[in-house]
């Protein structure tokens, strides 16, 4: 069964930080996707990134990077010189083409608090 | 406007009433899902939809029923609501996705809760 953990339950950083959130997942498929969803304080979930299995370079965009390393089974995200406005929970979410339907399985989430 | 819109915003209601979440999209998809969403647990599934005739019960499907009234709503339903249903739901929609994968959109939640 799929599973995916975010270890960090709550991170807090002071303004300009660099600060990363670590996601770990577990899946039987070789097709797989993974995801990035943020949640801010307002409450909707806002897509940030979407990662194929077969594509492991890293991406940025903007302070926002992210690090997929099939080895460790890890999809990491980095954000360089944090702001307030990047207070929020953060969601890692594994679909699995082959034997899910692709839905999505979330891991439990890490608030980050960037502190001024 | 919005591509993914939920009614009611928020509800407070009694043990053993009957509540219906709504969920509208026009974003063209095919793909409908329904989550909770629990402190301290993520999202969890509920129910999915691939399309008006396909419905699929998600993980905690139980006490929860749901209809697709056409491509563009997908309805939640507890038919007697009990206080552990109190929680954050989420609809959501995405596209079959084929290699691209499907990224999965979401709406911007019912707060639900039963006394």
């Amino acid at each position: 069964a799929q599973k995916v953990t975010q270890a960090q339950t709550e991170i807090s950083v002071v303004e300009k930080e660099d600060v990363t959130l670590d996601c770990v997942y577990e899946t039987r498929d070789t097709t797989y996707y993974l995801f990035w969803y943020k949640q801010p304080p307002s409450g909707e979930l806002v897509f940030l990134i979407r990662r194929n299995s077969f594509d492991e370079q890293n991406e940025i965009s903007g302070r926002y990077s992210w690090n997929f390393q099939k080895s460790t089974s890890s999809f990491n995200f980095t954000i360089t010189a944090s702001q307030v406005v990047d207070s929020a929970v953060y969601f890692c979410a594994l679909s699995e083409w082959e034997t899910s339907g692709s839905r999505l399985t979330f891991g439990e989430g890490t608030q980050l608090t960037v502190n001024p | 406007d919005a591509d993914v819109t939920q009614t009611p915003r928020n509800r407070i209601t009694k043990t053993g009433k009957r509540i219906m979440l709504e969920c509208s999209q026009t974003k063209g998809h095919d793909r409908m899902y329904w989550y909770r969403q629990d402190p301290g647990l993520g999202l969890r599934l509920i129910y999915y939809s691939f399309d008006v005739k396909d419905i699929n019960k998600g993980e905690i499907s139980d006490g929860y029923s749901v209809s697709r009234q056409a491509q563009a709503k997908f309805s939640l339903s507890l038919e007697s609501a009990i206080p552990n249903q109190t929680a954050l739901y989420f609809c959501a929609t995405s596209d079959p996705g084929g290699l691209g994968g499907n990224t999965q959109y979401f709406g911007p939640g019912t707060r639900l809760t039963v006394l």
